[in-house]
């Protein structure tokens, strides 16, 4: 079972708007933490934020924001006010203390099209 | 600022040829990984360490293998190259103190 589902191959949005990525996770260890990964074009991964299972508020980070749905599984990034340089793919990755904390699992990502 | 340093960047290899892909970093960081993202798949953990001298396999380790000599370094071999292995490579590293991973630009290598 994909214990990291990002069910949007491809979003577009119109520069200055919000849009949001999702991400549901499946897992049933009670400590865990969710991450988002900005790949552009040139191919590096640039880490975007981060929400801790036991974290009361969602995860802020400048334009990036993380709602997180903590029954419903999902962790969705959503990106205010879109930037020309946010057209990128976007991953959301989890990791699981049992698993072993430092190994993260990452979903099939989303591609970002910023349009002007 | 070197942070992770991956070499080489490109690499094509013949079937059958082997081949060690280099990761070093800088940060003193005990947690080391090598994953492979394919197109549609995201990224799938080869193998990862937790230190020197300890390694472990992740979900993808068939025709891979790695050590752990030093903190630093955590190299991955192909002792066989298969077209399957065709991928680009990223190594990453972070304290066991937890955090986000960092990544090294990524390897591509392609086998014919």
């Amino acid at each position: 079972a994909q214990k990291i589902t990002q069910t949007q191959p491809g979003m577009f949005v119109q520069e200055k708007e919000a849009v949001t990525l999702d991400c549901t996770y499946d897992t049933s260890d009670p400590s865990y933490g969710l991450f988002w990964y900005k790949q552009p074009s040139s191919g590096e991964m640039i880490f975007l934020i981060y929400q801790g299972s036991y974290d009361q508020q969602n995860a802020t980070e400048g334009r990036y924001s993380l709602n997180f749905q903590k029954a419903r599984k999902s962790a969705n990034l959503v990106i205010s006010a879109s930037q020309l340089g946010d057209s990128a793919m976007y991953f959301c990755a989890m990791r699981e203390r049992a698993g072993g904390y430092n190994k993260l699992i990452f979903g099939a990502g989303t591609r970002l099209a910023v349009h002007p | 600022n070197a942070g992770v340093t991956q070499t080489p960047k490109f690499q094509v290899l013949k079937t059958g040829q082997s081949m060690t892909l280099q990761c070093a970093q800088d940060m003193n960081h005990e947690y080391m990984s090598w994953y492979r993202q394919d197109p549609g798949m995201g990224l799938r953990l080869i193998h990862y360490s937790v230190g020197a001298g300890i390694t472990d396999q992740g979900e993808v380790p068939n025709g891979y293998n790695v050590s752990r000599s030093t903190t630093e370094d955590f190299p991955l071999r192909l002792l066989s190259a298969a077209p399957s292995q065709t991928s680009v490579y990223f190594c990453a590293s972070t304290s066991l103190a937890a955090g986000e991973l960092f990544f090294g630009e990524g390897s591509r290598l392609t086998v014919l």
